[in-house]
C-alpha cells in the first residue's frame, strides 16, 4: 500500500493553463515537502508545509496543507513548458515511523507549447 | 556554495560484484539518508545516518546491504554480491542537524546498473 497517493499520475496540458496535482494520506505529517524532478537528477526542493491550513506561494505555484495534515494539493497558474516535470510529494509521519521521508509516486507534468 | 555531491553518477556492475556509491553532504550538514528509485516507483528511504553513527536502518534490505558515513569523508552505500534487481537510482540527502520538519537536500543520484 501507497501512503501517500498522488494524483493524477501523468497530466499534459497547453502553455497557459492552469492545473492542480493533490497528494493525499490516510496518515497525519507533521510536515510536507513538494520536489520536482527532472530525467537525470535528483529531487529539487520547492516548499515546506508544516501547519495545518497553511498556503504558500512561490510565484506561479500555490501549495496547500490540509487542515488535518493529511493531504496537500500544488496548484500552478498559467503554465508554461518549463515547469514540466516529475512532482513529488513527501513527508514525515507523525508519531514515529522510520525517520526518513515518505514519497509519493509522483505527478508526470507536461506543459505544451 | 556546494550541493550534495554524489559519485559516480553512472555505475555498471556484473552479477556478484560489489557496488560503492559515495555521497558528500552539504557543507555544515551532519546527518544523511539514502533512497533507493526504482523504474516507476516513488523514491523509498533505505538508512539514516549521522557522523559514525546509523540511526535508523529500517529500509535497508536485511542481506548484502551497508552504510556508514565516517567521521572523515563521505558517506558510503556499499552492496555487496549485486544482483539485476539492485539496478535503481540511488539518492543522497542531506540535512543540518537543527531543522525540525526534516528538510532534506538531495544529491544527483548515483544510477546503478547490474547486467
Amino acid at each position: 500500500t501507497q501512503l501517500l497517493e498522488q494524483s493524477p499520475q501523468f497530466l499534459s496540458i497547453q502553455e497557459g493553463e492552469n492545473l492542480t496535482v493533490y497528494c493525499n494520506s490516510s496518515s497525519v505529517f507533521s510536515s510536507l515537502q513538494w520536489y520536482r524532478q527532472e530525467p537525470g537528477e535528483g529531487p529539487v526542493l520547492l516548499v515546506t508545509v508544516v501547519t495545518g491550513g497553511e498556503v504558500k506561494k512561490l510565484k506561479r505555484l500555490t501549495f496547500q496543507f490540509g487542515d488535518a495534515r493529511k493531504d496537500s494539493s500544488l496548484h500552478i497558474t498559467a503554465a508554461q513548458p518549463g515547469d514540466t516535470g516529475l512532482y513529488l510529494c513527501a513527508g514525515l509521519v507523525s508519531g514515529g515511523g522510520a525517520d526518513g521521508l515518505t514519497f509519493g509516486k509522483g505527478t508526470h507534468l507536461i506543459i505544451q507549447p | 556554495n556546494a550541493g550534495v555531491m554524489q559519485n559516480p553518477r553512472h555505475l555498471v556492475r556484473r552479477r556478484g560484484q560489489e557496488a560503492r556509491l559515495r555521497c558528500s553532504p552539504m557543507k555544515g550538514h551532519s546527518h544523511v539518508y539514502w533512497y533507493r528509485q526504482l523504474p516507476e516507483e516513488g523514491l523509498k528511504f533505505m538508512v539514516y545516518l549521522q557522523k559514525e553513527n546509523i540511526i535508523d536502518e529500517s529500509g535497508m534490505p536485511k542481506e548484502r546491504f551497508s552504510a556508514e558515513f565516517p567521521k572523515e569523508g563521505p558517506s558510503i552505500l556499499r552492496i555487496q554480491q549485486v544482483v539485476r534487481g539492485d539496478s535503481a537510482a540511488y539518492f543522497c540527502a542531506s540535512q543540518p542537524g537543527t531543522i525540525f520538519y526534516n528538510e532534506q537536500f538531495f544529491g544527483p543520484g548515483t544510477r546503478l546498473t547490474v547486467l
